[in-house]
């Protein structure tokens, strides 16, 4: 089975720095072709991919948002963290980790997602 | 980088069916797949199609997908619409460098 869970702070003031973590069970992203994606969605508005990972260490990036994003993996503790620099309160938004499985297309997994808010 | 266009809304009543277009702005729909997500409020997205025209297990078959080079888009078409269909529906598609989610349409089951 298959799970991913978010985690991370609820609340941060701007300019602060944001780390999100996912932790994931049922998989191991040291196996060829598997992926992790973060993608977030602001209250009221649509779904935005941020970032991915590749099991191969290949990193993607949404390129309005690449200056202030860093993902990394960590196999060994089945985790991806997410960093957001210089947040803002339009960063504000549920943000969900999500898992490609081998050999398909698409985002079959989902965290259930964790609600940041940027707010002084 | 390209970009998927979606209707905002559409409405149908229940056993009806329904289509919601995805319209993709530059480079050719068929060169990547296409996928479909359910979106209800409070709760993370579901995949009910992925690429094109796959359904995942667990998902009815009165979910379809098919794209039309013609028109350089991607269709979602439910059949038989049930009142638990009512939700949001998005579609993603990618190329070589980027994920693209399309602005979403919200699906009315009155």
């Amino acid at each position: 089975q298959i799970t991913l869970k978010e985690s991370g702070p609820t609340l941060v003031k701007p300019t602060q720095t944001l780390t999100l973590t996912c932790t994931f069970s049922g998989f191991s992203l040291s196996t060829s072709g598997l992926s992790v994606a973060w993608i977030r969605q602001p209250p009221g508005k649509a779904l935005e991919w941020l970032a991915l990972i590749y099991w191969d260490d290949d990193k993607r990036s949404s390129p309005s948002l690449k200056s202030r994003l860093t993902i990394t993996k960590d196999t060994s503790k089945n985790q991806v963290v997410l960093t957001m620099t210089n947040m803002d309160p339009v960063d504000t938004a549920t943000y969900y980790c999500a898992h490609r499985p081998e050999q398909r297309q698409g985002w079959h997994y989902w965290g259930q997602g964790t609600l940041v808010t940027v707010s002084s | 980088n390209f970009m998927l266009t979606q209707p905002h809304s559409v409405s149908e009543s229940p056993g009806m069916t329904v289509t919601i277009s995805c319209t993709r702005s530059s480079g050719n729909i068929a060169s990547n797949y296409v996928q479909w997500y359910q979106k209800r409020p409070g709760s993370a997205p579901t995949i009910v199609i992925y690429e094109d025209n796959q359904r995942p297990s667990g998902v009815p078959d009165r979910f379809s997908g098919s794209i039309g080079s013609s028109s350089n888009s991607a269709s979602l078409t439910i059949s038989g619409l049930k009142t638990e269909d009512e939700a949001d529906y998005y579609c993603q598609s990618y190329d070589t460098s980027n994920q693209v989610f399309g602005g979403g349409t919200k699906l009315t089951v009155l």
